[in-house]
């Protein structure tokens, strides 16, 4: 079975720190994503990658970035975390092409910024 | 602007009963629609899907149909068990789309016993 793993289950943070979000993929996945999930809102991208060292800018990227410069693993880059950026965020990945079979994701994690 | 739409926010079923749980699309170009299941503080996972130039795909209790005319689909749950309680996401892709998945807002799911 694919699996994405994610570092952490729970965060919480304080305002204006800098956060670290890890993501590895063990199935050779060439696509790796970034998704925030807020009630009401669903499932919003934050950032994507199509290989390593390759980068693009999803709907909502402002305040965040990331890093992907092995193809197992992506992480996410909180700057400087702020309070409107408590979300629970899920990395995803998937084979290059488009498929039935659409992404695996990881089990999450919820972030709080106090 | 929404290009996949779950207009329902939540849904109450009876156990045994079926639940029927609906999406709308504005983009004719996609090529696969996906439904996702989420529990709390996990990850979605994959559900079912269907291809474009298909209009029904079974697999157990679950089934998908496709309404391209009318730009909808919908998933079937029969009969459905409160172990189904969770959010369920509508999902697009298509080429004009490259590798991404676009997702409806959620429908919130509660099987009664």
């Amino acid at each position: 079975d694919v699996k994405v793993t994610q570092s952490s289950r729970y965060l919480v943070k304080r305002t204006g720190e800098k956060v670290f979000l890890e993501c590895v993929q063990d199935m050779d996945h060439e696509n790796m994503f970034w998704y925030r999930q807020d009630p009401g809102l669903g499932l919003r991208l934050i950032y994507f990658s199509y290989d390593v060292k390759m980068k693009e800018k999803g709907d909502i990227p402002e305040g965040y970035s990331v890093s992907r410069e092995k193809k197992e693993r992506f992480s996410l880059i909180l700057e400087s975390a702020s309070t409107n950026q408590t979300s629970m965020y899920l990395c995803a990945s998937s084979f290059r092409g488009i498929d039935e079979n659409g992404y695996t994701f990881g089990s999450g994690t919820r972030l709080t910024v106090v | 602007d929404q290009q996949v739409k779950q207009n329902s926010p939540s849904l109450s079923v009876q156990e045994g009963r079926i639940s029927i749980l609906n999406c709308d699309y504005t983009n004719s170009m996609f090529d696969y629609f996906l439904w996702y299941k989420k529990y709390p503080a996990e990850g979605p996972t994959f559900l079912i899907s269907i291809s474009s130039i298909k209009d029904k795909n079974e697999d157990g209790r679950f089934t998908v149909f496709l309404n391209k005319s009318a730009k909808h689909l919908s998933l079937h749950i029969v009969p459905s068990q409160p172990g189904d309680s969770a959010v369920y996401f509508c999902a697009a892709s298509g080429m004009e789309y490259g590798n991404k998945l676009v997702f409806g807002a959620g429908t919130i799911l509660r099987v009664k016993s």
